[in-house]
């Protein structure tokens, strides 16, 4: 199992972009990266996957490097409804329902 | 919303007592798996059930015990509670295990909030 290291917390403001890097330096060939999003007093919800190169949907965009021991996600014009947690996950697609969350990125976008 | 219900919110219970916490799963789910997380850190693995059946289990001891029913609603139980078991407990529902593809299609619910006193 991949272990992944993020920034403990970030600061931003409203408008900017955010970036939130994980580090899974032991990733391996069959690993995905998800990132997922959790606010206070809910449960996590998906916001991206990834396997290689850069992935973009509706809400952020993932960018992985060509030797995948990191991720960066990306979050374009944030608000204060943008304030949450961020997990970066690393595992195998087939199994990894059952992977463990790390402490996660806090972040807080400000007025 | 996720379609995810969970019950109870909220629940206080002393040391030694038994809990049960229910999850009803997204329509056309037939897997569910349960996460504890306690205050300032993410949510860790406890188990998952397929098909009533129990499909994977994390690093949790024998007192937690679960169950998946027909319409793959599921419970979980944890006897002989201890201060540290005071967290909030996550279910995702998700369609089968191993089926490949994105992974968004595991959605969580809103918890239950455990306080063992």
């Amino acid at each position: 199992l991949a272990k992944t290291t993020q920034p403990i917390s970030m600061d931003s403001y409203e408008g900017q972009e955010v970036n939130i890097t994980c580090s899974h330096n032991n990733i391996a060939t069959n690993d995905y990266i998800t990132w997922y999003q959790q606010f206070p007093s809910q449960g996590p919800r998906f916001i991206i996957q990834g396997y290689k190169t850069k992935v973009t949907n509706e809400v952020a965009s993932l960018f992985i490097p060509a030797d995948r021991k990191s991720s960066t996600l990306s979050l374009p014009r944030v608000s204060l409804s943008d304030t949450a947690v961020y997990y970066c996950l690393v595992g195998l697609l087939s199994n990894d329902y059952k992977l463990s969350f790390g402490a996660g990125t806090t972040v807080t976008v400000r007025a | 919303e996720t379609g995810v219900t969970q019950s109870p919110t909220h629940l206080i219970k002393t040391r030694g007592q038994q809990v049960t916490l229910r999850c009803s799963s997204q329509s056309g789910h037939n897997t569910v798996s349960w996460y504890q997380q306690a205050l300032g850190q993410g949510p860790q693995f406890i188990f998952q059930y397929y098909r009533e059946e129990e499909n994977g289990r994390g690093n949790f001891p024998p007192r937690f015990s679960g169950l998946q029913f027909p319409n793959y609603s599921s419970e979980l139980n944890v006897n002989a509670l201890e201060l540290d078991d005071s967290a909030l407990y996550l279910c995702a529902s998700s369609g089968r295990p191993g089926a490949g593809g994105p992974r968004e299609t595991q959605y969580f619910g809103p918890g239950t909030r455990l306080l063992v006193l």
